[in-house]
């Protein structure tokens, strides 16, 4: 079965880039079937969706517009990983980033397998 | 301030039944997509409970059931069990945002 599992620094300086790479294991992550999203969690608050990418044929990303102009979501075939790039950050992107597969459904995509998550602290 | 609305907490004790809601607006549950729920165990990531408003990935439960009408949708489990005390979150697609959104997400509690 299919697994997600993330990994980059758990330590990121203020106004440097965050950059996190999500392995996937047990399927192709270049499928016509589902896309591959980024998903982030402050502690004790909710879940924002980041960013997705297709593979499939060509590369296309689709980012959340409050952090379209930040965010970099990109793709190795090769080493069936996907990665995150997140430009600029502040203290309010400290956060358990989760790497997600996107299953996108008739009436409306939905996350149906997730890695277990990687903390990134943003902080001098 | 979350697009889609849950209450913060809600609880019950074991065997009874519970229900958690979700509301949005005309632009997301009320504009037809889907919703979808999730389940977060402490310490651990979500995990897709409920999607397309009421089917059930292998493995679920049959205690776990979704509704939608209008611009809400509901969670209910029945036969509370202490396992099942986590963090549910529901989430659809919102046409105004162009992006997929969230609820805040509602702890049960088990008593």
């Amino acid at each position: 079965q299919v697994q997600l599992q993330e990994s980059g620094p758990g330590l990121v300086r203020p106004s440097q880039t965050l950059s996190l790479t999500c392995t996937v294991s047990g399927g192709s992550i270049k499928s016509n079937d589902y896309f591959w999203s980024w998903i982030r969690q402050p502690a004790g608050r909710g879940l924002e969706w980041i960013g997705r990418i297709y593979t499939y044929t060509t590369e296309s990303t689709y980012y959340n517009p409050s952090l379209k102009s930040r965010v970099t979501v990109s793709v190795d075939t090769s080493k069936n990983q996907f990665s995150l790039n997140l430009s600029s950050v502040t203290a309010a992107d400290t956060a358990v980033y989760y790497c997600v597969r996107d299953w996108p459904r008739l009436g409306g995509r939905a996350f149906d397998i997730w890695g277990q998550g990687t903390m990134v602290t943003v902080a001098s | 301030q979350s697009v889609l609305t849950q209450p913060p907490s809600v609880s019950g004790a074991p065997g009874q039944r519970v229900t958690i809601s979700c509301t949005g607006s005309r632009s997301n549950i009320g504009a037809s997509y889907d919703v979808h729920w999730y389940q977060q165990l402490p310490g651990t990531a979500p995990k897709l409970l409920i999607f397309g408003n009421n089917n059930r990935p292998s493995g679920v439960p049959d205690r776990f059931s979704g509704s939608k009408s209008g611009t809400s949708a509901s969670l209910a489990i029945t036969g509370l069990q202490a396992e099942d005390e986590a963090d549910y979150y529901c989430q659809s697609y919102d046409t105004s945002l162009s992006t997929s959104v969230f609820g805040g997400g509602t702890r049960l509690t088990v008593l």
